[in-house]
């Protein structure tokens, strides 16, 4: 299976800063990696699919990038609401989907 | 409103089965492909695997081989997940998602609407 390797694993940062979780994968995934936000208590949210594309009603400070085994999400301006734990996920279809362990955000 | 409804929190002892079902509401319920998730206390997210509404057909990870079944129900618009010889480290949440992409090509696993999870704690 395709492991995938998120770091950091925890974060704390004021509002507005510029964060930034990275998602390294053990060998190609191309194009497909997609970012999800879980909270507790709530259905988790996809935030970014096929490594950079917005999914629709997610707010634009959220960014995608990266190409093969290095990706990249981004928050521009962290806000209140972005608190929660990050997963980067592989589609990569010819092998079983696999999911970081998880980037925890805190609010400073 | 688009939405996915899981049923309620189990608690299970070794070598029991449980079962937890997923009604869709909102779309077309043959449209899309199911996903399971689950997440162990701790841990990251654990693919399951993925049904087919349409084909009633699935593709499970092999981790689960042999003791994990998905069926639907389209007069209830339902998924379930059966889970069987549970054990300890079975304990988690069991989260319904379904993909972006619909049943007549292959699945996007781009899992865009989440189900609200459901507590299966396994203990003696």
């Amino acid at each position: 299976d395709i492991q995938l390797t998120q770091s950091p694993s925890s974060l704390s940062a004021s509002i507005g800063d510029r964060v930034t979780i990275t998602c390294r994968a053990n060998q190609t995934v191309v194009i497909y990696i997609n970012w999800y936000l879980f909270k507790p208590g709530q259905a988790p949210k996809l935030l970014i699919y096929t490594s950079k594309y917005l999914q629709s009603g997610v707010p634009s400070r959220f960014s995608g990038s990266g190409y093969g085994t290095d990706f990249t999400l981004t928050i521009s301006s962290l806000q209140p609401e972005d608190f929660g734990t990050y997963f980067c996920q592989h589609g990569f279809s010819v092998h079983p989907l696999t999911f970081g362990r998880g980037t925890k955000v805190e609010i400073k | 409103q688009e939405q996915l409804v899981q049923s309620g929190a189990e608690v299970k002892k070794p070598g029991a089965s449980v079962k937890v079902s997923c009604q869709a509401s909102g779309y077309t319920f043959t449209k899309f492909y199911v996903h399971w998730v689950r997440q162990a206390p701790g841990q990251g997210p654990e693919w399951m695997g993925v049904f087919n509404p349409n084909e009633n057909t699935t593709n499970l990870s092999q981790r689960f081989q042999g003791r994990l079944t998905m069926s639907g129900d389209m007069a209830t618009t339902t998924v379930t997940m059966e889970l069987s010889g549970l054990r300890s480290d079975d304990t988690g949440l069991y989260y319904c998602a379904r993909d972006k992409r619909i049943t007549a090509t292959a699945p996007a696993n781009e899992l865009d609407l989440w189900g609200q999870g459901t507590l299966v704690t396994v203990s003696s």
